[in-house]
């Protein structure tokens, strides 16, 4: 079992629609939670973080997590072609003064016109 | 405001060969980290540093060797290159590992093995 697992995709959906990306992970110790936006050819970029139960919103961006479930997933309302890229989920468990931050292999979307 | 630098963007190394991969902050970050992403995967942790002169494996340290002489700089060093070390690496920092705190990636360096 992958420790952090996302669907490659492409995940299609019409411009202004709601994008729904999921990710499940596998360390029931994990206390943060990553989303990051990775257009071709760049480096990563942080889009939000949690790390409680429930949602927590940025915009037009929810993050929402479910530690029971192992669970955590990230909403786009108002989805724009600016918004196609490789979404990262990354997981992160803090052990004194290590840190181990996993990455999932990204759900790639697509926002069509 | 530079942040997170690495160099070269592109090489091309024959098998056998070693290069260093140079990866510089300039935000005062105690963390450092180095990643690789192999075409359609996500990032796979090569080595990290808590601080100057402490450093340690990731997930895929083999072939690859680091140091940490100073806060600012985290050098990547690949020994006899292999044609399965062809990826794209990202330099990263951080200040520290609480909850959130931002990772900054550098634009990454691109490495064929031919």
């Amino acid at each position: 079992q992958k420790e952090v697992e996302q669907n490659s995709g492409p995940l299609s959906v019409p411009e202004g629609a709601i994008a729904s990306l999921n990710c499940t992970y596998s360390d029931r110790g994990s206390q943060s939670f990553f989303w990051y936006r990775q257009y071709s050819g760049k480096s990563p970029e942080l889009i939000m973080f949690i790390y409680s139960n429930g949602d927590k919103e940025d915009g037009r961006f929810t993050a929402q997590l479910n530690k029971a479930s192992q669970y955590v997933s990230l909403l786009i309302r108002d989805s724009q072609p600016s918004d196609s890229a490789t979404y990262l989920c990354a997981v992160e468990r803090n052990t004194g003064t290590a840190s181990k931050l996993t990455f999932g292999t990204g759900t790639r979307l697509q926002v069509t016109l | 405001n530079a942040g997170v630098t690495q160099t070269p963007k592109f090489r091309i190394l024959k098998i056998g060969q070693s290069m260093t991969l140079q990866c510089t902050q300039d935000m005062n970050h105690n963390y450092m980290y180095w990643y690789r992403q192999d075409p359609g995967m996500g990032l796979k942790l090569i080595y990290y540093s808590v601080g100057a002169g402490i450093t340690d494996k990731g997930e895929v340290p083999n072939g690859y060797n680091v140091s940490r002489s100073t806060t600012e700089d985290f050098p990547l060093r690949l020994e006899l290159a292999a044609p399965s070390q062809t990826s794209v690496y990202f330099c990263a920092s951080r200040w520290g590992t609480f909850s959130g705190n931002t990772i900054y990636f550098g634009e990454g360096s691109w490495l064929t093995v031919v």
